[in-house]
C-alpha cells in the first residue's frame, strides 16, 4: 500500500530533551516536507526537500532541523524542543510535478511540557 | 508570505444541501489547486485538483477555478452528514504547497 509512515504518532516530553520524529514513504516521491498544525493558523511549512541532500526552509523551520539522507526518509528533529512547539506535525510527500498532490502521513502530536 | 484565505465558517447546511466553500490566493504564479477534506485529529485527504481556469467535477464534487480573480471554490451537491468535516485549500506554488486556514462545514441531517 502506497503510504506515508509517521512515527510516533503520539509524544509527551519535556523542554529541552532532544527528540526525532521519523518520516518515510514508499512512493518513490522526490518531494518531501514537514507541516505543522495549530488551531485558527492552519497548515504551515517548516521544511521540504526537493531531493536527496536538498533541503529548504519553509515559513516556520526556527527550532527544527532535517535531514534527507536517503530518498524515503525525512526525519524531523527537534533539538531543544520547547512549549511553544506543541503541534500537530503532519510529514507529506509528492512527486516533483505542478500537478502531482500531497500525500499525507497520520501525523504526530507533540506535547512538551 | 504567499497567502491563501478562506473564511473559517463555521458552514452549516442541512442534509441534501450544497455546500459552498470559497478560497482565495495571492500568489498569480500559482500552478496548481487542491482540496482536501480534514476530519477532527485526522491527516488531511485529497477530495479534488484543478489546474485550468473552469469546473471540474468528480461525482458529488465540482472545482471552480478562475486565476484571474485569483478564485477557487468547491461545491458539495447532496451534501451528508458525513461530509461534516474542515476543508482545507491548498496551492502549489512550484516549490511550496501553501494551505489557508480551513473552513468547517456541518451537515445538519
Amino acid at each position: 500500500e502506497a503510504q506515508v509512515t509517521q512515527n510516533p504518532r503520539y509524544l509527551i516530553t519535556v523542554t529541552g530533551k532532544k527528540l526525532t520524529v521519523t518520516c518515510s514513504q514508499n512512493m518513490n516521491h522526490e518531494y518531501m516536507s514537514w507541516y505543522r498544525q495549530d488551531p485558527g493558523l492552519g497548515l504551515r511549512q517548516i521544511y521540504y526537500s526537493m531531493n536527496v541532500e536538498v533541503t529548504d526552509k519553509g515559513d516556520v523551520p526556527e527550532g527544527y532541523k532535517v535531514s534527507r539522507k536517503e530518498k524515503r526518509n525525512f526525519p524531523l528533529i527537534l533539538e531543544s524542543p520547547s512549549p511553544n512547539q506543541t503541534s500537530l506535525y503532519f510529514c507529506a510527500s509528492s512527486l516533483p510535478k505542478f500537478d502531482s498532490p500531497l500525500h499525507f502521513g497520520n501525523g504526530t502530536r507533540l506535547t512538551v511540557t | 508570505q504567499k497567502e491563501v484565505e478562506q473564511n473559517s465558517g463555521p458552514l452549516s447546511v442541512p442534509e441534501g444541501a450544497i455546500a459552498s466553500l470559497n478560497c482565495t490566493y495571492s500568489d498569480r504564479g500559482s500552478q496548481s489547486f487542491f482540496w482536501y477534506r480534514q476530519y477532527s485529529g485526522k491527516s488531511p485527504e485529497l477530495i479534488m485538483s484543478i489546474y485550468s481556469n473552469g469546473d471540474k467535477e468528480d461525482g458529488r464534487f465540482t472545482a471552480q477555478l478562475n486565476k484571474a480573480s485569483q478564485y477557487v471554490s468547491l461545491l458539495i451537491r447532496d451534501s451528508q452528514p458525513s461530509d461534516s468535516a474542515t476543508y482545507l485549500c491548498a496551492v502549489n506554488t512550484g516549490n511550496q504547497f501553501y494551505f489557508g486556514t480551513g473552513t468547517s462545514l456541518t451537515v445538519i441531517p
